[in-house]
């Protein structure tokens, strides 16, 4: 079973601090991805990464960055955190080519204050 | 660059009823297409695919059906259930490494 695993169900946080939401998959996959969850709005891509140190932005980046410093582990960074960015995040991952088959985590669900 | 449109955004069905979910897609060079199952307070988990070589896909009560000519696929369950309500998502993507391309989501309740 693929384990994609998020370090926190809920977080709060105060404006301007920063935030690390942190995602560790267990299969070797290539491809991990950040997406934010808002009613009404779906699954938005944040940034996604293909390899370890490698990133590239998503439709919405802004106010966001990423880190991969090992394949297994992918790092969303709330540079300075602000009330819109309250919402579910969720990280995925997936198999470079092959099935394509994409497993999620449980999510992250980020207040900010 | 790929753009999927879903529809309904909310649907209510009795219990025993059908379901029936539909997407369209804009690349035609999409060529897996993925539907996602997210209950309340859940992450989403695939719950059948198709690929682009494939007109029909069943998995017991759900099926997918691909129109690779008209650019849609829809989802369909049968003998509706109430642990069926969910949200559910398609998806559209091609071959290479580029991401997923979600629908906003469908909010299907099975009224008991």
């Amino acid at each position: 079973d693929v384990k994609v695993t998020q370090s926190s169900r809920y977080l709060v946080k105060r404006t301007g601090e920063k935030v690390f939401l942190e995602c560790v998959q267990d299969m070797d996959h290539e491809n991990m991805f950040w997406y934010r969850q808002d009613p009404g709005l779906g699954l938005r891509l944040i940034y996604f990464s293909y390899d370890v140190k490698m990133k590239e932005k998503g439709d919405i980046p802004e106010g966001y960055s990423v880190s991969r410093e090992k394949k297994e582990r992918f790092s969303l960074i709330l540079e300075s955190a602000s009330t819109n960015q309250t919402s579910m995040y969720l990280c995925a991952t997936r198999e470079a080519l092959a099935k394509n088959i994409q497993y999620f985590g449980a999510g992250t669900r980020l207040s900010v204050l | 660059g790929e753009n999927v449109e879903q529809h309904p955004s909310t649907l209510s069905v009795q219990e025993g009823d059908s379901a029936v979910i539909k997407c369209t897609y804009s690349d035609s060079a999409s060529n897996y297409f993925p539907w996602y199952k997210q209950e309340l307070g859940k992450r989403p988990q695939l719950i059948i695919d198709i690929r682009s070589n494939v007109g029909e896909k069943k998995d017991q009560r759900i099926a997918v059906t691909l129109n690779k000519t008209a650019k849609h696929f829809s989802l369909h369950i049968t003998e509706t259930q109430p642990e069926d309500s969910a949200v559910y998502f398609c998806a559209a993507v091609d071959s290479g490494n580029t991401p997923l391309v979600f629908g906003k989501g469908t909010r299907l309740s099975v009224i008991a």
